[in-house]
């Protein structure tokens, strides 16, 4: 099983629309949690953090489970600049730089 | 500040071939590390480093080596490159060694190993 796991996709939704992701990590010691967004060929960003109470910036909202030990995204009211892959990222070690990645999940926003 | 960079952007070798890859930070970041993503899959920690001087093997370091002999510089040393090692190279950077600081990534370089 890997230690993080993340909602196959793709993802193909309308404008407008509201979509969830959610990702899954086996390591009941991880730290930090985090959204990036990767758009094709290009380096990962960071989206935002994902904290304990939840956390929301604009039409992003991240959440974060320890007891079931996952993490989502909510996007609300998807733009079609919304288009590309989402990468869940855990970190267990006490180091920023020593993170583990899921696979992606990847969106598409339809006109 | 032009963050990260990296070069080259594009490289071709062939089976047994050797190079460097090279990245550099001006944000005097404490942390760097070097990650491959193969199609479809995220990004897999090759090496890292704490500092100047101190490196230590990630998730899957065979085949690769690297340095710090200084903050900026972190090149990744492909000794034999093999078809297995085609793939996008990313280097970060993250201030600080704590776990919930933002990792700045350079743009890759698409290696592809004939």
């Amino acid at each position: 099983r890997k230690e993080v796991e993340q909602d196959p996709g793709p993802f193909n939704v309308p404008e407008g629309a509201t979509v969830a992701f959610n990702c899954t990590y086996s390591n009941s010691a991880s730290q930090s949690f985090f959204w990036y967004r990767q758009d094709c060929r290009k380096e990962p960003k960071l989206l935002m953090s994902v904290y304990s109470s939840g956390n929301e910036d604009g039409r992003f909202t991240a959440q974060l489970n320890r007891a079931s030990q996952y993490i989502s995204l909510l996007i609300r009211d998807s733009k079609l600049s919304d288009s590309a892959t989402y990468l869940c990222v855990v970190n267990t070690n006490t180091n920023a730089g020593k993170s583990t990645f899921g696979d992606g999940t990847t969106l598409t926003v339809k006109p | 500040n032009a963050g990260v960079t990296q070069t080259p952007k594009f490289q071709v070798l062939k089976t047994g071939q050797s190079m460097t890859l090279q990245c550099a930070q001006d944000m005097n970041h404490e942390y760097m590390s070097w990650y491959r993503q193969d199609p479809g899959m995220g990004l897999r920690l090759i090496h890292y480093s704490v500092g100047a001087g101190i490196t230590d093997q990630g998730e899957v370091p065979n085949g690769y080596n690297v340095s710090r002999s200084t903050t900026e510089d972190f090149p990744l040393r492909l000794l034999s490159a093999a078809p297995s090692q085609t793939s996008v190279y990313f280097c970060a950077s993250t201030a600080g060694v704590t776990p919930y600081n933002e990792q700045f990534f350079g743009p890759g370089t698409r290696l592809t190993v004939l």
